[in-house]
């Protein structure tokens, strides 16, 4: 069973580039999907990126223009970065992973990292 | 993208009894609805894949259904632990969505 572990500042001050890190805290990730999602009151749920185990990656629409996931050679930890952060980004950021491009149903989640974008 | 709503919004149950919750999609698609389940201060919880598998690790009290727009998670006889929202999440087309949850209260 891996466990996954989301690591990130708490607080960014508005306009500013946010970089969280998932650290793969147990067991292996895999040559499976790691995904980057949030959470907050106003939007829900939402699906942010993933990375394959190739370094191939998908990004959604929303957050395209903003975001970057990347991960190291050991595939032990996983970065995002979202550039230009307004107020609406201020969430709960999980990562996930799934076994499946198509069909993907989020397994294993890490417990979330809360940020607060503020002045 | 596709639209996922779910219905209903909340809803309360006494134990012991069934409790369906509905998600319907803007779009048809085959099976690649997944439920979760999240308590409060928790990530979501994995119930259920590929419309009606059910993770190993849950309950058979657990069970889903449905295709096309339509698709619902029924729990057979509630119990204290379930409540919790439940999200229901298509990965048929991306980007992927989530429905906006449905609240469970256990009276």
């Amino acid at each position: 069973q891996v466990q996954l572990q989301e690591s990130g500042p708490g607080l960014v001050k508005p306009s500013e580039t946010l970089s969280l890190t998932c650290t793969v805290s147990s067991g292996s990730i895999g040559d499976y999907y790691l995904s980057w999602l949030r959470q907050s009151p106003g939007k829900g749920l939402e699906w942010i990126a993933y990375i394959f185990h190739t370094g191939s990656t998908e990004y959604s629409p929303s957050f395209k223009s903003r975001v970057t996931i990347s991960q190291d050679t050991s595939r032990k930890h996983f970065s995002l970065t979202l550039t230009s952060v307004t107020a609406a980004d201020t969430a709960v950021y999980y990562c996930a992973r799934h076994y499946t491009h198509i069909g993907a149903a989020f397994h294993d989640w890490g417990q979330g990292t809360v940020i607060t974008v503020s002045s | 993208d596709i639209q996922m709503t779910q219905s209903p919004s909340s809803v309360s149950a006494s134990v012991g009894d069934r409790v369906t919750i509905s998600c319907r999609a803007s779009q048809s698609f085959t099976t690649w609805l997944a439920w979760y389940q999240q308590k409060p201060g928790k990530a979501p919880k994995l119930l259920l894949y590929a419309a009606s598998s059910l993770k190993s690790t849950v309950s058979s009290r657990f069970s889903g259904s449905g295709s096309g727009t339509d698709f619902r998670l029924t729990i057979s006889s509630v119990v204290p632990d379930d409540s919790a929202t439940y999200f229901c999440q298509q990965a048929d087309t991306f980007p992927i969505t989530f429905g906006q949850g449905t609240r469970l209260e256990i009276e």
